[in-house]
């Protein structure tokens, strides 16, 4: 079983769509959690961090359940520019290296 | 630019042939890791310094792998004999010291190994 699971897409919405990508992970020592986005055959950018308490960020809100070992991407109002790859992104132990999903591929289409 | 930046940003070599190569981290950043990428999946850590200790290794990076960061400062990666599994993009990124700090990458090396 992989250490971070998601569902690798695509994703086709249309502009102004509310989209939402779900992610579990395995290792219930995780710390911290992250969403990074990477475009096309670009190096991933760090998107958001995740909390318990949940948090957003303009169009973008996440949400951890430490219980189910689950994090979430709520994207609202898809825009064009949002089309790219969401790696859900777990950070675990104490060598602070990451962990990432296989990605969820986002198309916003007109 | 003062970003990471690595190059080169796309090499081509022979099975067998060594490849080296290099990324330059944010300048006041003592973390430094190296991760690498295949077509469709996420990017998998390879190895992570702090200065120039190098304090972890994953299992994926075999023995014709080495990596070093000699003065804290660049790190080069290393591959001898290369395979056509190598063939990958090779990402490095940056961080502060502390536990969670952000993790800058680079633009990746993108290697085709024929």
């Amino acid at each position: 079983r992989k250490e971070v699971e998601q569902d690798p897409g695509p994703f086709n919405v249309p502009e102004g769509a509310t989209v939402a990508f779900n992610c579990t992970y395995s290792n219930s020592a995780s710390q911290s959690f992250f969403w990074y986005r990477q475009d096309c055959r670009k190096e991933p950018k760090l998107l958001m961090s995740v909390y318990s308490s949940g948090n957003e960020d303009g169009r973008f809100t996440a949400q951890l359940n430490r219980a189910s070992q689950y994090i979430s991407l709520l994207i609202r109002d898809s825009k064009l520019s949002d089309s790219a790859t969401y790696l859900c992104v777990v950070l675990t132990g104490t060598a602070s290296k990451l962990t990432f999903g296989t990605g969820t591929r986002l198309q916003v289409t007109l | 630019d003062t970003g990471v930046s690595q190059n080169p940003r796309h090499k081509i070599t022979k099975r067998g042939q060594n490849v080296t190569f290099r990324c330059d981290p944010i300048s006041e950043h003592n973390r430094l890791y190296w991760y690498r990428q295949t077509l469709g999946q996420g990017p998998e850590f390879l190895t992570y310094f702090q200065n120039e200790a190098q304090l972890e290794k994953s299992r994926l990076l075999s023995d014709r792998f080495s990596a070093e960061r000699p003065k804290g400062s660049f790190s080069t990666l290393e591959i001898q004999r290369t395979e056509q599994g190598d063939s990958a993009m090779y990402l490095c990124a940056s961080s502060s010291s502390g536990y969670g700090e952000t993790q800058y990458f680079g633009p990746g090396t993108r290697l085709l190994v024929l």
